[in-house]
């Protein structure tokens, strides 16, 4: 089955400091990928859609000065949460839709997710 | 009312029975129905895949789809202590995606 690679896997970071998440699509090409957090004993919450070439759609209540996405190509998403906070401590999982380009309803395959601990 | 519901759990069962998992949705626009299994500090991983309703059955999965109850199931036949995992619904009616907040099963061997 398709595979989504997401680097690091574990990230510690000191409060202020930058830290940068990948997410790949491995053997598809994924225009649209999402990013969530996941708080302990919660469900996937949904931050924002990430497009190829274009800017993207953030979820209410979620800072995108604070959590920049770049989806540059077909296969590669970044997630960088600036100026860090212990608060920003969680579990961050990408997924990627395959399926046609211009479906919207194609499977959806998420990465092994990124803890990030900010001292 | 929140968009999709699902009981939490935790659901406790010995080997070799049937777990039964379910969610109830609100959007009757919703026409794409996923599981996903979660393993502790992992990802989801993508078990099922249904469209609209009926059902649809891989190995000792099945995934049933009820659109007129609003009302999706997982059912996991001769239960293995390796099926001990979170248990996520999702569910899409096109661009945003809708999640359960997981149901935590324990096989018991």
């Amino acid at each position: 089955g398709a595979v989504v690679s997401q680097h690091p896997s574990r990230v510690i970071c000191k409060s202020g400091t930058s830290v940068k998440i990948e997410c790949r699509s491995l053997d598809f090409q994924a225009t649209t990928m999402f990013w969530y957090r996941q708080f302990p004993k919660q469900s996937l919450m949904l931050m924002a859609t990430s497009n190829e070439g274009s800017k993207a759609t953030y979820e209410q209540g979620v800072e995108k000065d604070k959590f920049l996405i770049n989806h540059a190509s077909l296969t590669l998403s970044t997630l960088t949460v600036t100026s860090a906070h212990p608060e920003d401590s969680s579990f961050y999982i990408c997924s990627a839709r395959a399926g046609a380009e211009t479906s919207n309803t194609g499977e959806l395959f998420f990465g092994e997710g990124s803890r990030l601990t900010v001292l | 009312q929140k968009e999709v519901e699902q009981d939490p759990g935790p659901l406790s069962v010995p080997e070799g029975a049937i777990v039964s998992l379910n969610c109830t949705y609100s959007n009757s626009a919703f026409q794409y129905f996923m599981w996903y299994r979660q393993y502790s500090r992992k990802g989801p991983e993508l078990l099922m895949y249904t469209y609209s309703s009926g059902n649809k059955e891989d190995g000792r999965f099945t995934a049933q789809v009820d659109k007129s109850s609003k009302y999706i199931s997982l059912f996991i036949r001769d239960s293995q202590p390796s099926d001990s995992a979170t248990y996520l619904c999702a569910m899409t009616g096109g661009h945003r995606l809708a999640f359960g907040k997981g149901n935590q099963v324990v096989v018991i061997p």
